[in-house]
């Protein structure tokens, strides 16, 4: 039980573009979910806290205009990487909250060209 | 501001040799301490977390808030364990995950 899909698990784009990522809680119902970004070589980094059917909470120095999230059900959060630039290159991770633990999704690894 | 350290980033030992992989953290209140895996080409999954004081896959991790630390143990380690051990911290509530950089363990033959 407790498992996360995320999709897709690699894109790549054109400068300039849009990205929708997708993340799935798919054997239970998640309120709260989380994304993060990780940088070659370094640690996850928590970007945004997604509730459902409410705005997202950002971090500090996640922007959140270039970062789109909706949580519109209980099984689904997206994430959109709006107006693509090569520095948003990176890998996307998401995780659901439950019973108290995050359970993460694959990733998804974004080349924006 | 709350923060998660793993001094180590690469950790070699021989199998059956004991493993000892270090987490220290700074948090003014009470946190909730975990340890995520990493295995080759997986997803992060969950080792342990300091409230279920279980032992998984042979390993264990006591919580020592007078020296804020959560460190990993196992007695003897075997070739499967070499994997990416990551040390986390919830500050409470609905709050993500604070990482620390982790810790690339090699289990040697």
């Amino acid at each position: 039980g407790a498992v996360v899909s995320q999709h897709p698990s690699w894109v790549i784009c054109k400068s300039g573009t849009s990205v929708k990522i997708e993340c799935r809680s798919l054997d239970f119902q998640a309120t709260t979910m989380f994304w993060y970004r990780q940088f070659p070589k370094q640690s996850l980094m928590l970007m945004a806290t997604s509730n459902e059917g409410s705005k997202a909470t950002y971090e500090q120095g996640v922007e959140k205009d270039k970062f789109l999230i909706n949580h519109a059900s209980l099984t689904l959060s997206t994430l959109t990487v709006t107006s693509a630039h090569p520095e948003d290159s990176s890998f996307y991770i998401c995780s659901a909250r439950w019973a108290n633990i995050q359970y993460f999704g694959a990733g998804t690894r974004l080349s924006v060209l | 501001a709350q923060r998660v350290t793993q001094p180590e980033k690469l950790l070699s030992v021989f199998k059956g040799a004991p493993v000892e992989l270090k987490c220290n953290y700074s948090y003014s209140g009470s946190p909730e301490l975990f340890w995520y895996v990493q295995y080759s080409r997986q997803r992060l999954q969950l080792l342990l977390r300091h409230i279920s004081r279980e032992s998984i896959k042979g390993f264990t991790a006591d919580l020592n808030k007078g020296e804020t630390s959560f460190h990993l143990k196992k007695p003897f380690a075997q070739e499967e364990d070499s994997a990416m051990y990551y040390c986390a911290l919830n500050g409470g509530g609905a709050d993500g995950l604070t990482f620390g950089k982790g810790t690339h363990l090699i289990i040697q033959p």
